[in-house]
């Protein structure tokens, strides 16, 4: 159990760019989060998946923002066009999926757009 | 939107004392967690509480939930310094997703 890992942990970019986010979860867990956290608030839901399915995503998630899980493994998050309202800590964690079940987070990636 | 809100939202206290937090939240719940965070890093498990429970305990950690007020609490006692961070409740709303509140930023002075 190496435990979650995020790739990178920091970006810098440009307004306007496009980036990407990859997480490994722990090899066992089907399922996946994705939240976003901004300075002094608590992690947003952004999207889940249940293996390769994304089963959930928040209303709030901008069509700019796009999440896989292609083979049920590790998942990318991507963000086209970056706002300067992206800037914030990208969180992903999974789960067992067990009915009560608590999730293991990654370090997180901190997005900085220019 | 995030469902959970934590009182108070900073709490600073000397070691050995208790450190008390509440969380409210405001749909109905499957289960309520409580997580950790430390400055600039990613959150850590403390406890689950499910919605038929009232009280759990994990080492020093004890956790209360009352469904009818809505709300939990989140008690360490006989704090250390290493317990200086952030403290968040998160809800599973019977879906798949989980909302966190603001969290308590907590400061155990040495």
């Amino acid at each position: 159990d190496t435990g979650v890992s995020q790739d990178p942990r920091h970006k810098i970019t440009k307004r306007g760019q496009n980036v990407t986010f990859r997480c490994d979860p722990i090899s066992e867990h089907n399922r996946l989060y994705w939240y976003r956290q901004t300075l002094g608030q608590g992690p947003e839901f952004l999207t889940y998946f249940q293996n390769e399915a994304q089963l959930e995503k928040s209303r709030l998630l901008s069509d700019r923002f796009s999440a896989e899980r292609p083979k049920g493994s590790f998942s990318t998050l991507e963000i086209q066009r970056t706002e300067q309202g992206d800037s914030a800590m990208y969180l992903c964690a999974s789960s067992p999926g067990l009915i009560f079940y608590e999730q293991y987070f990654g370090p997180g990636t901190r997005l900085t757009v220019t | 939107s995030q469902q959970g809100e934590e009182d108070p939202q900073a709490l600073s206290i000397q070691e050995g004392e208790n450190a008390t937090m509440n969380c409210s939240y405001k749909t109905s719940i499957n289960n309520l967690q409580w997580y950790r965070q430390n400055s600039g890093r990613g959150l850590v498990h403390l406890i689950l509480i499910r919605s038929n429970e009232r009280e759990k305990h994990s080492g020093r950690l004890r956790v209360t939930l009352d469904t009818s007020k809505k709300s939990s609490s989140l008690l360490i006692t006989a704090s250390r310094a290493a317990d200086t961070a952030s403290y968040f409740c998160a809800t599973d709303a019977f879906g798949n997703q989980f909302y966190f509140g603001t969290g308590t930023s907590l400061t155990v002075i040495p």
